[in-house]
């Protein structure tokens, strides 16, 4: 899992709820990063922590906060899901922002 | 905006034979490519990087970057059913801000 996990993998939400994203890396890294990814498409993101204390709109922020709890997790809420949010969502590390980033496993997400 | 483009495929090769794989870019001033392989249903998974004008090669892979021409390839030698997935190409924007854009990928499909 490239040193990042997130919870939950498998998550079908009805329009209006809410949920959180959640991602932790162990590998010390500066920066985080959460991506969606729809069928047949490349990654967007929606926002990115360079380091602790400090988060940024990406892409695709709209519909969505998030949180860096500390230097090794990284949440992203959903305040009142949308059909429109179905996809799967991935989040990152890197080192510092210039480097490569590796992603966790996912978690697929279905709004109803 | 800032795109990232690629031919989306499906391309078709025959096991040992070469792949080439493309990507065009637009903004300029970007100085860190990516190459990631992505397995249907899982995580991209980084195979190169490159920062510098020319070739870059490791084992089977070369990636190749043009910064003049702002296109970067990634090219498999001796191609193998299990190289079979989707390729993203990732640019990294002007003053390596961590916002990847990825292509939508290209889709390979190695025939034995």
């Amino acid at each position: 899992n490239a040193g990042v996990t997130q919870t939950p993998k498998f998550q079908v939400l009805k329009t209006g709820q809410s949920m959180t994203l959640q991602c932790a890396q162990d590998m010390n890294h500066n920066s985080m990063y959460w991506y969606r990814q729809d069928p047949g498409m490349g990654l967007r993101l929606i926002y990115y922590s360079a380091s602790e204390g400090t988060t940024d709109k990406g892409e695709v922020p709209n519909g969505y906060n998030v949180s860096r709890l500390n230097k090794r997790e990284f949440s992203l809420r959903l305040e009142s899901a949308a059909p429109s949010q179905t996809s799967v969502y991935f989040c990152g590390r890197g080192l510092a922002p210039s480097d490569t980033q590796y992603f966790g496993p996912g978690t697929r997400l279905t709004v109803l | 905006q800032k795109e990232v483009e690629q031919n989306s495929g499906p391309l078709s090769v025959p096991e040992g034979a070469i792949a080439s794989l493309n990507c065009t870019y637009s903004d300029r001033g970007s100085q860190s490519f990516f190459w990631y392989r992505q397995y249907s249903g899982k995580s991209p998974e980084l195979i190169m990087s490159i920062y510098s004008n020319g070739d870059k090669e490791d084992g089977r892979f070369t990636a190749q970057l043009n910064k003049a021409s702002q296109y970067v390839s990634l090219l498999i030698r001796d191609s193998q059913p299990s190289d079979s997935a989707t390729y993203l190409c990732a640019v990294n924007t002007a003053g390596n801000t961590g916002k990847l854009i990825f292509g939508q990928g290209t889709t390979l499909q190695v025939k034995p």
